[in-house]
Order: C-alpha cells, then structure tokens, then sequence
C-alpha cells in the first residue's frame, strides 16, 4: 500500500526565518513521482514541484529547495527567508508509475508572521 | 487561459436535492480525476478517467456519478445532497499516457455546502 506521512501539522515562523516541512512517503514500486503543493487562503492548489525516483538530486528554485532522500523514504521542503506571502497549507503528493491516483498527505499548515 | 476550470466556484443547495459540476481543461491531457477535500483538508481520490474511460472509482456512493463527454470535460452529478457532502470538489488533469509527464494540475475547487 502507498502511504505519504505529513507529521507536521501546523508550522508558525517569524518572516525571514527559515522552515523545513516534512515528508515521508511509503511505496513498493521502484517507479514513482513526488510532488509538493501549495494551498493559499484563497484555496486553489499550486504546483510546485515533481521529483521522480530515479532522481535524487536536490533542487532548489529562488528560496524553494527540495531534499530527496530515498535511504529514508522522505522529501522534505524546505523554504529560506520565509515570507508573508508564504503562509499556506502544503501537501506533499505521490504517484506511483502507471496508477491514476495521487496519493495527498494530510498537509502542514504554514503561518509566516510579520 | 485557464488550464483546469470548474464551475460553478460556490455551491449552497439544500438537503435532497440534485446538483452538476463542470470541469474542462483544456491542456491537451488524457486523464482527468475528481478529488475531494474535507473540512480537515485531507484530499482523496474520487474518481479517475483516462481517455474517457472509467479507470478508478474509490468507493464513492452511488449518488455521485462523474461523465466525460470527451477528453476534455468531466463532470460530476450528485443526486440526493446529503449534508456530509459538503466540502470543497477539486477537478484535475494529467498527462499520464502521453510521453511528457509534469503531474497533475487542479482547478480552483468548488465549495459545496449542503444544508
């Protein structure tokens, strides 16, 4: 069975602080993807970013990087600098390769306070 | 252009009654998924299409029955609002079959409330 762990529920930071959230995913395949998204106030999902398993480089994109670390079934992002603007409901997702489903952990919640 | 659009945003219906959401995309992807999201926030599958097809229905009354007319729209109608349907309805697409595989995009969501 396909499992993602979201163990953090709610995170507050002061802005510019940096904050990691965690992720720890469950899966028997050899072939899957990860993925992170974003839920604002407003309440649309946002794409952030998709990793496959074969891929275990870490990515960083502006303040967002990604550490993907197979040995211990996590990945993890991680925000510098938070800001304001930041401050959202992040779920972490897997796909398993030739399943239609996205497996969502429950989600951390992110309050960046001024 | 907006690639996952669903209508209507806000939905207050009451008890008994029987009421559609739309979705379309329109990014060229060949499957397309219902999801739902609690007052807790946790996402589950609903529904999966493919090309049409039915691929996943993850144990969901049969009050709701999703249609996809083509490979860009799927629709969900729900006869018999009960008040435990009420949460937020997220449409998505994804090119699972087609060689160029990003993930899945959702649309904004509908708000559903039974009362």
């Amino acid at each position: 069975a396909q499992k993602v762990t979201q163990a953090q529920t709610e995170i507050s930071v002061v802005e510019k602080e940096d904050v990691t959230l965690d992720c720890v995913y469950e899966t028997r395949d050899t072939t899957y993807y990860l993925f992170w998204y974003k839920q604002p106030p407003s309440g649309e999902l946002v794409f952030l970013i998709r990793r496959n398993s074969f891929d275990e480089q870490n990515e960083i994109s502006g303040r967002y990087s990604w550490n993907f670390q197979k040995s211990t079934s996590s990945f993890n992002f991680t925000i510098t600098a938070s800001q304001v603007v930041d401050s959202a409901v992040y779920f972490c997702a897997l796909k398993v390769s030739g399943t239609y489903k996205y497996i969502f952990g429950t989600g951390t919640r992110l309050k960046v306070l001024a | 252009d907006t690639a996952v659009s669903q209508t209507p945003k806000y939905l207050v219906t009451q008890m008994g009654n029987d009421k559609s959401i739309k979705c379309e995309q329109n990014l060229g992807h060949d499957t397309m998924y219902w999801y739902k999201q609690d007052s807790k926030k946790f996402l589950k599958i609903m529904f999966s299409y493919n090309n049409k097809e039915l691929i996943i229905n993850e144990t969901v009354p049969n009050r709701f029955s999703p249609k996809s007319p083509d490979k860009a729209h799927l629709n969900l109608h729900i006869n018999s609002l009960e008040l435990g349907d009420s949460a937020v309805y997220f449409c998505a697409s994804s090119p699972e079959g087609q060689g160029f595989f990003i993930g899945a995009f959702f649309g904004q969501g509908t708000r559903l409330t039974v009362v």
